[in-house]
């Protein structure tokens, strides 16, 4: 089956600088790529997500690029906020009716120090 | 607009109980999937519901089951709980058709805790 991983685990930055993660995933059929933002106590977030018939997909300070070769995809984060501290998981899935079953990664702890 | 909305959310268990989660879907959405998110990980895909039927489903053992109602609504039932089943309990919901059928959007989970 499906393996993403993704990295870092913990990402510290200052406000106003950028913050990068990234993940791979193992299963060449994957081609949608969701990423979710999760704060404490509260259930995962819809922030962006990229299919594979594209490379980048931008939505004001966050983008996602996407190279289906090396089956790796990354969220950036410009502009760093301090509410931006959250939890962000990658996931991957098979689109299709049917087979929408979402891998995720093991999530990236992201804190912005004001 | 309501989103998934989920009950309860809190829930205290001993082991080798049973118990029983509910999900209600987004507006327009008929297709409920179930996770499992232990603490400091991803969520895990337990098992997908649409039109009344189990379609698809992760690596859990039978002691996990589920079921969808007509009005799109689904439990998630867990018999002989083990210590290891306490985690955080997720419902995401997406259209079955239609734009966008590949997003899916999570309700705020139930936490159970097994003593």
């Amino acid at each position: 089956g499906e393996n993403v991983e993704q990295h870092p685990s913990t990402l510290s930055v200052q406000e106003g600088d950028s913050a990068v993660i990234k993940c791979t995933y193992s299963d060449s059929a994957s081609n949608y790529f969701p990423w979710y933002k999760q704060e404490l106590g509260k259930g995962p977030q819809l922030i962006i997500d990229i299919r594979s018939n594209v490379g980048e997909k931008k939505d004001q300070r966050i983008a996602v690029t996407l190279n289906k070769t090396a089956k790796h995809f990354s969220l950036h984060i410009t502009e760093t906020q301090p509410e931006d501290s959250a939890v962000y998981f990658c996931a991957a899935s098979i689109s299709g009716t049917g087979r929408r079953a979402l891998t995720f990664g093991s999530g990236t702890r992201l804190q912005v120090q004001p | 607009d309501a989103g998934v909305t989920q009950s309860p959310t809190h829930l205290i268990k001993t082991r080798g109980q049973q118990v029983t989660l509910r999900c209600s879907p987004k507006s327009g959405h008929d297709t409920v999937s179930w996770y499992q998110q232990a603490l400091g990980q991803g969520p895990q895909f337990i098992f997908q519901y649409y039109e009344e039927e189990e379609r698809q489903r992760g690596n859990f053992p039978d002691r996990f089951s589920g079921h969808q109602f007509p009005n799109y609504s689904s439990e998630l039932n867990v018999n002989a709980l083990l210590l290891g089943d306490s985690a955080l309990y997720l419902c995401a919901s997406s259209p079955l058709a239609g734009g966008s059928t590949d997003t899916q959007y999570f309700g705020p989970g139930t936490r159970l805790t097994v003593l």
